[in-house]
C-alpha cells in the first residue's frame, strides 16, 4: 500500500526557513516522480513544485509564487522528499501535501499525503 | 496565471447527475489533454477522481466521467450518493512556466 507521511510543519515567523519531509512507503520510491501542493485554510489547492526520479535527471519545476525561495530535493536511499522552504512570508501559510505522481504522457498526482500545517506568522 | 472558473455550487438528489464546469483558456484547459479532477471531504486530503481529461485512477466508480469540449472541462457524476458531497477542483497543466492551475472549487452538496 502506497503511504505518503509529511512532517515538519507548525509555526515559524515571516522571514525564517522551514524544511519539510515527505516519507514514502509501499512502492519503490526512486522510480517515481513526487509534487508539493499547499491550502491556504478555507482556499483552494495550490501547486507548489515537483521534482523528477533520477531516471529524468531528478530536475525540479516550482510554482511562481515559490521560486527562488522553495527547493525540492529527494534522497532516494531514504524513501524522503523534502521541500525547503526560505524567506517565508504570511501568505505562504498553509497545509502541505506531498504527492506521488504517476506519469503516462503527463503526470497526475495519484497518492497524497495527510498534509502538514505551515503557519508563518510573528 | 488565473484560477479555472468553476460554479461555487451544485447539488443533487440521491440518483441524479450532477455536472461541473471548469473554464479556462487556450493556454491551459483549451491548448492541453492534461485536465484532472479532484474530490475533497473537509480535513481531508484531496483524491484524484479523474485525469488526462476522462481517464479514472483505479479504485474511483465509474459513476465519474470527465470531458472536454474547447476551453471548458467537465466532471459528471452519475447516480450520485451521500458520499459524493464534498469540494471538487479541476487542474489542467498550463506550460512549462507554470505547471498546474487550479480551478476556484465546487461544493456538492446531496440533497
Amino acid at each position: 500500500e502506497v503511504q505518503l507521511v509529511e512532517s515538519g510543519g507548525g509555526l515559524v515567523q515571516p522571514g525564517r526557513s522551514l524544511r519539510l519531509s515527505c516519507t514514502a512507503s509501499g512502492f519503490t520510491f526512486g522510480d517515481y516522480a513526487m509534487s508539493w501542493f499547499r491550502q491556504a485554510p478555507g482556499k483552494g489547492l495550490e501547486w507548489v513544485g515537483f521534482i523528477r526520479s533520477k531516471a529524468y535527471g531528478g530536475t525540479t519545476e516550482y510554482a511562481a509564487s515559490v521560486k527562488g525561495r522553495f527547493t525540492i530535493s529527494r534522497d532516494d536511499s531514504k524513501s524522503i522528499a523534502y521541500l525547503q522552504m526560505n524567506s517565508l512570508k504570511t501568505e505562504d501559510t498553509a497545509v502541505y501535501y506531498c504527492t506521488r505522481e504517476v506519469c503516462s504522457t503527463s503526470c497526475s498526482p495519484h497518492y497524497w499525503g495527510q498534509g502538514t500545517l505551515v503557519t508563518v506568522s510573528s | 496565471q488565473s484560477a479555472l472558473t468553476q460554479p461555487p455550487s451544485a447539488s443533487g438528489s440521491p440518483g441524479q447527475s450532477v455536472t461541473i464546469s471548469c473554464t479556462g483558456t487556450s493556454s491551459d484547459v483549451g491548448g492541453y489533454n492534461y485536465v484532472s479532477w479532484y474530490q475533497q471531504h473537509p480535513g481531508k486530503a484531496p483524491k484524484l477522481m479523474i485525469y488526462e481529461v476522462s481517464k479514472r485512477p483505479s479504485g474511483v466508480p465509474d459513476r465519474f466521467s470527465g470531458s472536454k469540449s474547447g476551453n471548458t472541462a467537465s466532471l459528471t457524476v452519475s447516480g450520485l450518493q451521500a458520499e459524493d458531497e464534498a469540494d471538487y477542483y479541476c487542474s489542467s497543466y498550463a506550460g512549462s512556466n507554470n505547471f498546474y492551475v487550479f480551478g476556484t472549487g465546487t461544493k456538492v452538496t446531496v440533497l
